[in-house]
């Protein structure tokens, strides 16, 4: 199997405050992870690569001192929404990438966040 | 960059008709389309997927076409259930100096019983 885990599922801070996501690959090692986030009733927008042992590859667009991503290991990446506004609530979804299954991605479960 | 566009972005159909979603991509370089079922709150499903050196693919009611000459990739479901209800994605990935997936917009399948 291919199994990504998020934690957490939810989150409500207030504004002003970080937030650290975390994706894990459960069963399989992802040498690359995806963060992406997705606006109600919107499409999945990329934000970054993540790489094991490497920076995160930004889109354009995409505040990199924003959105701090670490991964640390084969198997963890975390997103850390820093300083964060009301207008960065949204549904973030990371996916991970395993080479064995030639290009497809296996996606966490979301983490929905509300900044008050 | 690659741009992928999806229509319609909504579509309702009888239970038991077809249903077809259109997506057009820019980068002749993406090499691999997969589609994505995702239903409200929830993770994106893959249904179905396509790579480049094949023209269609079929599994049991989900049919999916490419031709790469016109950069044109469309999913076909027949019969029709209620549980088909949600938004569908298309996309479309490419790994040239790093693997990347662009979606499409979305389309709202809705199912009438």
């Amino acid at each position: 199997g291919a199994v990504v885990s998020q934690h957490p599922s939810w989150v409500i801070c207030k504004s002003g405050t970080s937030v650290k996501i975390e994706c894990r690959s459960l069963d399989f090692q992802a040498t690359t992870m995806f963060w992406y986030r997705q606006f109600p009733k919107q499409s999945l927008m990329l934000m970054a690569t993540s790489n094991e042992g490497s920076k995160a590859t930004y889109e354009q667009g995409v505040e990199k001192d924003k959105f701090l991503i670490n991964h640390a290991s084969l198997t963890l990446s975390t997103l850390t929404v820093t300083s964060a506004h009301p207008e960065d609530s949204s549904f973030y979804i990371c996916s991970a990438f395993k080479r064995e299954s030639y290009n497809e991605q296996f996606f966490g479960p979301g983490t929905r966040l509300t900044v008050l | 960059g690659e741009n992928v566009e999806q229509h319609p972005s909504t579509l309702s159909v009888q239970e038991g008709d077809s249903a077809v979603i259109k997506c057009t991509y820019s980068d002749s370089a993406s090499n691999y389309f997969p589609w994505y079922k995702q239903e409200l709150g929830k993770r994106p499903q893959l249904i179905i997927d396509i790579r480049s050196n094949v023209g269609e693919k079929k599994d049991q009611r989900i049919a999916v076409t490419l031709n790469k000459t016109a950069k044109h990739f469309s999913l076909h479901i027949t019969e029709t259930q209620p549980e088909d209800s949600a938004v569908y994605f298309c996309a479309a990935s490419l790994n040239t100096g790093g693997f990347k997936t662009i979606f499409g917009a979305g389309t709202r399948l809705f199912v009438k019983a």
